[in-house]
């Protein structure tokens, strides 16, 4: 089946620093790659996303890019901040009728100022 | 424009007894998909609801069920409670346009003692 594998964390970085949170997915289809994002005690809110091969998923600085030949969505941003702070989730939807989300594990974001 | 509403916030349960959890889609919306999130994992699917009929069903018990109302919205009904059961259960919405983008609800934290 689907599975979708990220780097844990908990990473901790300091305020400008560089991030790249790792993402790597399998899948019989051509699924839809997401990156979601929960602050303590909320819901989860969608970051960015990409539909096909090589599209570039951006928001708020954070970028990720569909790569199928490394079956990966990394997510980046140049310089975080204290208020990035939070969990981190990538996910995949498959194509086609009904629609399901298949996430991560999560890794958490600590940006120290 | 509302987004999307759960209720109630939070809930404490004994073993064996049965819980409902509601949600209200965003407005436009058609589709309810429902998850669990155990504490430090990523949601996981249990089913998603489309025309007031179960359309997709995740890798869970009978013992979860639910509904959707010809407003759209939603209840999921869990029966026979077990410890396991504690976590944080998601409600998201979506309309099926193909954008495959759904909308978390803040969730329900669910505690079984």
């Amino acid at each position: 089946g689907n599975s979708v594998t990220q780097m844990e964390g908990p990473v901790t970085l300091s305020e400008e620093a560089f991030l790249t949170i790792n993402c790597t997915y399998t899948a019989t289809g051509y699924p839809s790659l997401f990156w979601y994002v929960q602050y303590p005690g909320e819901g989860l809110q969608l970051l960015l996303k990409a539909t096909k091969a090589d599209d570039k998923g951006s928001n708020k600085g954070f970028e990720a890019t569909y790569r199928k030949e490394t079956t990966s969505f990394h997510l980046e941003k140049g310089s975080v901040q204290v208020s990035d702070s939070a969990v981190y989730f990538c996910a995949l939807s498959e194509i086609g009728y009904g629609q399901n989300f298949v996430f991560g594990p999560g890794t958490r974001l600590s940006v120290l100022p | 424009d509302a987004g999307v509403t759960q209720s109630p916030t939070h809930l404490i349960k004994t073993r064996g007894q049965q819980v409902t959890l509601r949600c209200s889609p965003k407005s436009g919306h058609d589709t309810v998909s429902w998850y669990q999130q155990a504490l430090g994992q990523g949601p996981q699917f249990i089913f998603q609801y489309y025309e007031e009929e179960e359309r997709q069903r995740g890798n869970f018990p009978d013992r979860f069920s639910g509904h959707q109302f010809p407003n759209y919205s939603s209840e999921l009904n869990v029966n026979a409670l077990l410890l396991g059961d504690s976590a944080l259960y998601l409600c998201a919405s979506s309309y099926r346009d193909g954008s495959y983008e759904q909308y978390f609800g803040p969730g329900t934290r669910l505690t079984v003692t």
